[in-house]
């Protein structure tokens, strides 16, 4: 069966940077993508972008473009996404979901649980 | 703010049927296909519907998704307790070259 596992939250200070990972298993990862999504407290969810899991292109909304960088690691199927200059703003909860090998194809069917940045001086 | 507007609230009483519009443009929801995700409390988002209309493996027939023109809607039937969530439409926006998610609506079962 698919499972999506996130690393564990984090603590950053401002300015500093966070790499959160998403290892995943039971599908084959090159037929996919994944897609990076945040949720900041009581707002709903802002998508940040996409990894294809088939050749590592990348698309990223504009909002984080400059400072996100997403990569995937195809020999463990775990995908990462980094976020430098963080600010207060940034505390929220990431998740990355398996997508579409298209960055706009299709669906985000499968989640990992989270993983919850807080950004505190 | 979001470029998908839902209403904040819905709520009916169990067994009633309950339905959550999510109004967009020309750019994303008129062009490319609708989603539609279910957040329990504390949890990750659920796909519920995909493109337009279509229901992932297990999602229950009460739950139905329809589009027309620059809007969509998501209707629950049967309405049931555990079906109190937040939900989000989301689809792909040209202009943006981006997905987009609605503003949410969560729904209390009376």
């Amino acid at each position: 069966q698919v499972q999506v596992v996130q690393s564990g939250d984090e603590v950053k200070k401002p300015g500093a940077s966070v790499k959160v990972s998403c290892k995943t298993s039971g599908y084959k990862f090159s037929s996919y993508g994944i897609t990076w999504v945040r949720q900041a407290p009581g707002q709903g969810p802002k998508w940040m972008g996409w990894i294809s899991g088939y050749n590592g292109d990348t698309h990223y909304d504009q909002k984080f473009q400059g400072r996100v960088t997403m990569t995937t690691e195809t020999f463990t199927n775990t995908a990462y996404m980094e976020l430098t200059n963080l600010r207060s703003d940034d505390t929220a909860i990431y998740y990355c979901a398996r997508a579409s090998v298209l960055v706009r194809g299709g669906p985000f069917d499968y989640w990992g649980q989270g993983t919850l940045v807080t950004v505190s001086p | 703010q979001s470029v998908l507007t839902q209403p904040p609230s819905a709520s009916g009483t169990p067994g009633q049927r309950v339905t959550i519009s999510c109004s967009g443009s020309n750019s994303n929801i008129e062009s490319n296909y609708v989603y539609w995700y279910q957040q329990l409390p504390g949890t990750a988002p659920k796909l519920l519907i995909q493109r337009n209309n279509q229901r992932p493996s297990g999602v229950p027939d009460r739950i139905s998704g329809s589009k027309s023109g620059t809007s969509a809607s998501l209707a629950i039937s049967g309405l049931r307790s555990e079906d109190e969530a937040d939900y989000y439409c989301a689809v792909w926006d040209d202009n943006l070259n981006g997905y987009v998610f609605g503003t949410g609506t969560k729904v209390t079962v009376l």
